[in-house]
């Protein structure tokens, strides 16, 4: 079967750092994407790998290990506007976007 | 402002009432999709479709229908509710033909009751 794993919640404090990390088991792979939701809202694009290393955008890097068929999000200069879910997915052999159930990220002051 | 709608923003429906979810982009994108969201579950992929004329069941079909008679508009029909279809619904798009990996936009999602 097809399986997206990240940790259910995790905990930062503002202006810290936070790795959000997912591992994948797809039938295939056409590319990794993750997403930002706030509560209440829907999901907004943020990066996508398709392959391996590391891509940076502002605050927020994304990095894909095919071989191990692991990703994290980093997270850098946490703010408190942060605090939200990250969703990773995972665009299968059928072109079809497989998502785990997302990480809750909470931020400290 | 360019994006996708969806109406109602929420509703309560009484369990064997039919009820049709709406869904209309200005993006002139190719692709619509429909999921539902749960808690603890990931987005869970209802129906698709690839372009106008065509549509496709994703991995929880059952007890939903679509249609896609024009580009814009992708609504989502609920013959007979059910309180398993108490859910966040949420309609997406993408700028994609069908094998082609690109990036998928959401609405702000309908939040549906079935008592």
């Amino acid at each position: 079967g097809q399986n997206i794993d990240q940790p259910t919640e995790m905990t930062a404090t503002e202006g810290a750092i936070v790795q959000i990390n997912c591992t994948y088991q797809t039938s295939g792979f056409n590319g990794l994407f993750w997403y930002q939701q706030h509560a209440g809202e829907a999901p907004t694009f943020l990066s996508y790998n398709v392959l391996d290393g590391l891509e940076e955008k502002g605050r927020f890097s994304s990095f894909l290990s095919r071989s191990k068929g692991y990703s994290y999000l980093l997270l850098k200069e946490l703010q408190m506007k942060d605090s939200a879910s990250y969703l990773c997915a995972v665009m299968d052999s059928n072109y079809q976007l497989i998502w785990g159930a997302g990480t809750k990220l909470i931020i400290k002051p | 402002i360019a994006g996708i709608t969806q109406a109602p923003t929420s509703q309560i429906l009484a369990a064997g009432r039919r009820m049709t979810l709406r869904c209309t982009q200005d993006m002139r994108h190719n692709a619509m999709y429909w999921y539902r969201q749960d808690l603890g579950l990931g987005l869970r992929l209802i129906h698709y479709s690839n372009t106008a004329g065509t549509t496709g069941k994703g991995e929880v079909p059952d007890g939903y229908s679509v249609s896609r008679a024009n580009t814009d508009d992708f609504p989502l029909t609920l013959a007979s509710a059910v309180p398993s279809q108490t859910s966040v619904y949420f309609c997406a798009s993408s700028d994609s033909t069908s094998g082609v990996t690109d990036t998928q936009y959401f609405g702000p999602g309908t939040r549906l009751t079935v008592l």
